[in-house]
Order: C-alpha cells, then structure tokens, then sequence
C-alpha cells in the first residue's frame, strides 16, 4: 500500500541533545512538509522541500534543520536550540503546489523532552 | 497570503443530532478547499474537497458547498455518531502556495 510511514511513533528527549525523526514516503510525491502541532492548537509549517536536495524553511524553521537526499525521505532534525521541542510532529507529502489535489499525512511522531 | 477561520469548538453534541462546522477564508483567484479530519493521535486523513465554485464535496455522510460568493465551505452531517468525534481542519489550497490549514474544530459526540 502506498502511504507515508513516520518513525518512532513516540520519542523522549533529555534537554540538550539533538533527535532526529523519520519520515519516508512511497507516493512518487515530489514534495514533501514537516509541520507542528501543540495540544489543542493547528498545524505549524517547519520546512519543506519541492524537489530532492532542495527544501525552504516554513514558518517555525528556527531550531530545526532537514535534508532531501532522497526523493522517498525527509528527516526532521530537532536540535537543542529549539526551546521548546514538545509537540506532535506531523510529515505530509504531495504534487508539489498542486491546487486540486491533497497533502497526505503520516501518523505522526510525538516528542516529549524531559 | 490565503487565510482560513474555523468555527471555535469545541463542539459537543449528542449522538444523531445535525452538525455544522463553519469555515470561511480569504484567498485570492480560486483556490480548491479541502476538509481533513484527525482522529485522536493520528494524522490527517482527507474527508472531502471540492475544486471549483458550487461544487459539493461528500464523504461518510459529510457534504460541504464551495460558495465563491460568500467565501465560504462549511462542514455538514446529518446525523453525527459517537465515531466521529475528532478534530476537522478547514484548509484551502490555491496556485503557487502551500496548503493552509484552519487552527481545527474538536467535535465531540455523546451517546
């Protein structure tokens, strides 16, 4: 089945150190997103990337950093100057700006800092 | 750029009574709208869309109209059951712009 798989599905984190999070994708999507999501509250974008070896920052970059070696993966790294790192962390992939059809979405890794 | 408002929830109602979520946006040319729905500690999951003005978008009960003249897409269920409590995203999607989602509604329905 085609779909989007994230991993893990949960991850703790001492303060300080750098956790990266796994999102690979058998779509054939060129593009690829990285968002937030706090308790109770929408999705934020981190980054995203249009084409492999090329993604911009979204509107929460700060604190985050990705790479695109591969058209199947998006690596989300959170590193220790994010200072607030709890949250749900959600990857989604699609035609790249296509207006018709929809962003499909993993099922999430959540983040727990201690 | 494009911007959506939701209805604030959260929403409780019982067990087979009528649900609307509101939904307006602002966007310029046409964008297509979409409803996602996610279950609790899951993502996203499409639940309908519609890409031109007047079209109506319809899922697992759920219906909502494109109406350019009122910039609006609102969320409709006959007949809410207990499963399908969760939170709904409002998000349009228009040419050269990425997606932009709706802070979401939780729904949720009594039996």
């Amino acid at each position: 089945d085609g779909g989007i798989t994230q991993s893990p599905k949960y991850l703790f984190r001492k303060e300080g150190q750098n956790v990266t999070l796994s999102c690979e994708q058998n779509l054939n999507h060129d593009a690829m997103y990285w968002y937030r999501q706090d308790p109770g509250q929408g999705l934020r974008l981190i980054y995203y990337s249009q084409i492999v070896n090329d993604f911009q920052k979204g509107d929460i970059a700060e604190g985050y950093s990705v790479s695109r070696e591969k058209k199947e993966s998006f690596p989300l790294t959170v590193t220790s100057a994010q200072k607030n790192p709890t949250a749900f962390y959600l990857c989604a992939s699609s035609v790249y700006r296509d207006p018709y059809n929809e962003q499909f979405f993993g099922p999430g890794t959540r983040l727990t800092v201690l | 750029g494009d911007s959506v408002t939701q209805m604030e929830g959260p929403v409780t109602l019982s067990e087979e009574a009528f649900l609307t979520i509101n939904c307006t946006y602002t966007a310029t040319g046409y964008p297509s709208l979409f409803w996602y729905v996610q279950y609790p500690g899951e993502g996203l999951q499409l639940l309908l869309k519609a890409t031109k003005a007047d079209d109506k978008g319809s899922n697992k009960g759920f219906e909502a109209t494109y109406r350019k003249e009122t910039t609006s897409f609102h969320l409709e269920k006959g007949s809410v059951q207990v499963s399908d409590s969760a939170v709904y995203f409002c998000a349009p999607n228009n040419y050269g712009q990425n997606f932009v989602f709706g802070p979401g509604t939780r729904l949720s329905v009594l039996p």
